[in-house]
């Protein structure tokens, strides 16, 4: 099951930041939040990871609340390519072989960008 | 260049019949994964593998058969048993515990009719 509960759809207008949020309420200490994103008929895209620091790179910022029980993707500048369903997924990152090494999608975000 | 394809894009069977699906990588990754799509609805996973000739059911493995004779190739096989296999079928290949180093597919789209 997924661990995270994420609103089914959000809007935000072109040019604006837009905020996708997540709640992982039972978050291990040892599990990363992570973003991935599809959009429509492709497979999904990662975007940005973290464990207890905020993260940025060139997609995107993640915001980790203190007691890590959410997050925030924030999408600085918001385009009509940026229309995809988001996920949050949290799990543990590990390397090497084991049992667990699958990624669980929820029912993510669906982020319309309106023009 | 290095990637991971699908193939077909689309394909249509009658009911009945079993049908592979092609995922081929060029990226020297260990793992492989296969997960089905329907309309509105997240990633579900059906199989995935981790090494050559080995392979895990995941949470809808009913009616589906894979293989990993390869390291590049772990193709999937909806047979009859399947009762609703129409569905966006999606392939995904990683490094052994890199999450964000997972590459998707392009997908293919089966439809049973």
């Amino acid at each position: 099951d997924a661990k995270t509960t994420q609103p089914p759809s959000m809007d935000c207008a072109e040019g604006r930041a837009a905020n996708l949020p997540c709640n992982h309420s039972t978050i291990s200490g040892n599990e990363y939040v992570y973003w991935y994103r599809q959009i429509h008929s492709q497979g999904p895209q990662y975007i940005i990871h973290g464990l207890k620091n905020n993260e940025t790179n060139e997609m995107a910022s993640l915001i980790i609340t203190e007691d890590r029980k959410s997050s925030t993707l924030i999408l600085p500048h918001a385009t009509l390519r940026d229309t995809a369903v988001y996920y949050c997924i949290v799990r543990v990152a590990k390397s090497g072989r084991n049992r667990d090494d699958k990624i669980i999608f929820g029912k993510g975000t669906r982020l319309h960008i309106l023009p | 260049d290095g990637g991971i394809t699908q193939s077909p894009k689309y394909l249509f069977r009658k009911e009945g019949q079993n049908v592979t699906l092609s995922c081929e990588q060029n990226l020297n990754h260990d793992a492989m994964y296969w997960y089905r799509q329907d309309p509105g609805q997240g990633l579900r996973l059906i199989y995935y593998s981790q090494i050559v000739n080995d392979f895990q059911k995941g949470d809808i493995a009913e009616g589906y058969s894979v293989s990993r004779e390869k390291k590049e190739s772990f193709p999937l096989t909806v047979t009859s048993a399947q009762k609703n296999p129409t569905a966006f079928y999606l392939c995904a290949s990683s490094i052994l515990g890199q999450i964000y180093g997972y590459t998707f597919g392009s997908g293919t789209r089966l439809t049973v009719v």
